[in-house]
This record gives C-alpha cells, sequence and structure tokens, in this order.
C-alpha cells in the first residue's frame, strides 16, 4: 500500500508571495491532518480534515487555510509569506478520526521564504 | 493549553545500554499515547502506541503509561547506533482528536 505523498518536496519563495501545498493520504484514509515542524517550536498542529470537512484548527493565523477534496486529497494554502514561515510542512493520514487510530506521515514539503 | 513535554537532550547511551525516554502531559482527559522516532532530515514514523496503564513490550521497545502521575515513557533496550533519532512523544485527546507532540529528545547512541 502507497504512503503518504506530498508535493512538492521543496519550495523557495519570497515575502509576500502565496504557495499551495498537496496531500494524497493512504488509500482509504479519510483523516488528513497538517502540522508545521521548526527547530524553535517542534511539531503544531495547523487543522485536520475529514470527509472534506475542518474538524479541528491550531492557532495559526488567517493566512493559513486548507481544503479536503472528496477523494480525501488536501491542499494546504499560506498566504502573504512571512520569513517564519520557512518550516517542514507534515500532512499525516489516517482511517478515521478516532483517537486510537495511527497517523502516519508523509515526507513532508520544506518550504523556504527569503 | 493542552502540554507534552520531554526532554530536549541529548541523550548519549551507549551501545547495548537501555535508553531510558521520558514524557509528561499536562492534560487528564488525553488518553492516547505514541511514540515517533524522526531521523534527521525525515519525517516521524510511529514506533509505539499505548492506551492502558502499564506496560506495552514490542522487541526491543517497552512504553510505560502511568495515568495518575500523567507520565509515559519508551526504554530501548539493546540500544543500536541505528536508534540515534529524535524521539517525539504525542498524546491524542479522546473527543479532540488532534495530536498534541512534545518537542522531541535527541538520542545518540555511541558505538
Amino acid at each position: 500500500k502507497a504512503g503518504v505523498t506530498q508535493t512538492p518536496r521543496y519550495l523557495i519563495k519570497t515575502r509576500g508571495q502565496q504557495v499551495t501545498l498537496s496531500c494524497s493520504p493512504i488509500s482509504g484514509h479519510r483523516s488528513v491532518s497538517w502540522y508545521q515542524q521548526t527547530p524553535g517550536q517542534g511539531l503544531q498542529f495547523l487543522f485536520e480534515y475529514f470527509s472534506e470537512t475542518q474538524r479541528n484548527k491550531g492557532n495559526f493565523p488567517g493566512r493559513f487555510s486548507g481544503r479536503q477534496f472528496s477523494n480525501s486529497r488536501s491542499e494546504m494554502n499560506v498566504s502573504t509569506l512571512e520569513l517564519g514561515d520557512s518550516a517542514l510542512y507534515l500532512c499525516a493520514s489516517r482511517r478515521l478520526a478516532q483517537p486510537t487510530d495511527t497517523q502516519y506521515f508523509g515526507p513532508g514539503t520544506r518550504l523556504t521564504v527569503l | 493549553q493542552k502540554e507534552v513535554e520531554q526532554n530536549s537532550g541529548p541523550l548519549s547511551v551507549p551501545e547495548g545500554a537501555i535508553a531510558s525516554l521520558n514524557c509528561t502531559y499536562s492534560d487528564r482527559g488525553s488518553q492516547s499515547f505514541f511514540w515517533y522516532r524522526q531521523y534527521s532530515g525525515k519525517s516521524p514514523e510511529l514506533i509505539m502506541s499505548i492506551y492502558s496503564n502499564g506496560d506495552k513490550e514490542d522487541g526491543r521497545f517497552t512504553a510505560q503509561l502511568n495515568k495518575a502521575s500523567q507520565y509515559v515513557s519508551l526504554l530501548i533496550r539493546d540500544s543500536q547506533p541505528s536508534d540515534s533519532a529524535t524521539y517525539l512523544c504525542a498524546s491524542d485527546d479522546f473527543g479532540n482528536e488532534k495530536l498534541t507532540f512534545g518537542t522531541g529528545t535527541r538520542l545518540t547512541i555511541i558505538p
């Protein structure tokens, strides 16, 4: 079974631009979560989608948004990029949005904002 | 603000010894706990999950949960150089399904 895939793997943008990241979950998984990982803050939860609905949202500004499609694929968008948005963005999928479900992470998208 | 705390390390352990990683969590409502391993430049991979008080063993790994003390630990027996990584502890709160991660403990196994 194929794992979680994320595209692109690397991105370089400049301040003020916007970016869209894509995540394809494991086949059959309906829940997709997004995380931001930085050396200083560790793994920070952005949001989780289940059946095209946002179920949870972390403490990030409105510049960070996401959506999920009917095939469970998800995208996240960051508008008006800031230098501090440079990070590894990780997507994780699980079969259902239940506490005991294992989350499987994708390889991540490394975003650099100049 | 629900928190998961870990000693950031680095923790250095001789090859063949037992590595002990610790984690505390603030929310008494937490029901599920996970240990992820993350190699440098890679994404986290799940190595253990635990939901009930006590010990859970899987090969060289043992997870321990003490809900009264709000404490989770991971023991790695017969440590190998390939165990050198950052270990992330996470809790998933029942009814609020998102995972909260600790900042990770960097473990180095010394040959």
